[in-house]
């Protein structure tokens, strides 16, 4: 099993362009997550599903869209880059066991430089 | 507003000493996960404490939770250098597992 992988691994980004950052899990996990890391603040939840076709709001969603079409691929979207989202993005997968949820899985990271 | 504060955040231990990270949370979960990052790396799972009084052991680490106090400590002992990293910990403020992280506390373990 990969676990969870993310792609790109790191981009430059001109202000006001658009990307999308693929995140995939084969862990058949219902919940996935995106979250930013900023130097000294740990991370932060973007947005996460708790299925296929559903999204929500984490903590710092402005900015950012989300979509999950199917349940092991959860894409961040981007659509006019910002300098203040220069950061690293990584992508989580969990699931629920019995009531009580286990440990979130992590992809590797994606770094993004916005100019 | 909901918050995960780790102390300190920056620790330099010589080899072979013990000390303790402290992780207080203003939540009302009775969960608390705690994670190792390495520089430029991602997070692994260290630890999932799922109730009161939790304690979990693995080598050097020790951690354990009093969701009364709300409180989570890392117990290192004997400190070598291969811990040298960020550890962090978490805890879920509601459903769905979504975690609040602390700032994490970058540990350098040293000759």
């Amino acid at each position: 099993n990969a676990g969870v992988t993310q792609t790109p691994k790191f981009r430059v980004l001109k202000t006001g362009q658009s990307m999308t950052l693929l995140c995939a899990q084969d862990m058949n996990h219902e919940y996935m997550y995106w979250y930013r890391q900023d130097p000294g603040m740990g991370l932060r939840l973007i947005h996460y599903s708790v299925g296929e076709g559903t999204t929500a709001k984490g903590e710092v969603p402005d900015g950012y869209n989300v979509s999950r079409l199917k349940k092991q691929n959860f894409l961040l979207g981007l659509e006019s880059a910002a300098p203040s989202q220069t950061s690293v993005y990584f992508c989580a997968s969990s699931s629920p066991i019995a009531g009580k949820q286990e440990t979130q899985y992590f992809g590797p990271g994606t770094r993004l430089l916005v100019l | 507003e909901l918050k995960v504060e780790q102390n300190p955040l920056f620790l330099s231990m010589q080899e072979g000493k013990n000390y303790t990270i402290y992780c207080n949370y203003s939540t009302t979960s009775d969960r608390l996960y705690w994670y190792r990052q390495d520089p430029g790396k991602s997070l692994e799972s260290l630890f999932v404490l799922l109730s009161n009084g939790a304690v979990k052991q693995e080598g050097r680490l020790m951690a354990s939770l009093d969701t009364k106090a709300r409180l989570s400590t890392l117990h290192i002992t004997a400190a070598v250098h291969d811990l040298s990293a960020t550890y962090f910990c978490a805890s879920p403020p509601g459903g769905y597992n979504k975690l609040i992280f602390g700032a994490g506390t970058r540990l350098a373990v040293h000759p």
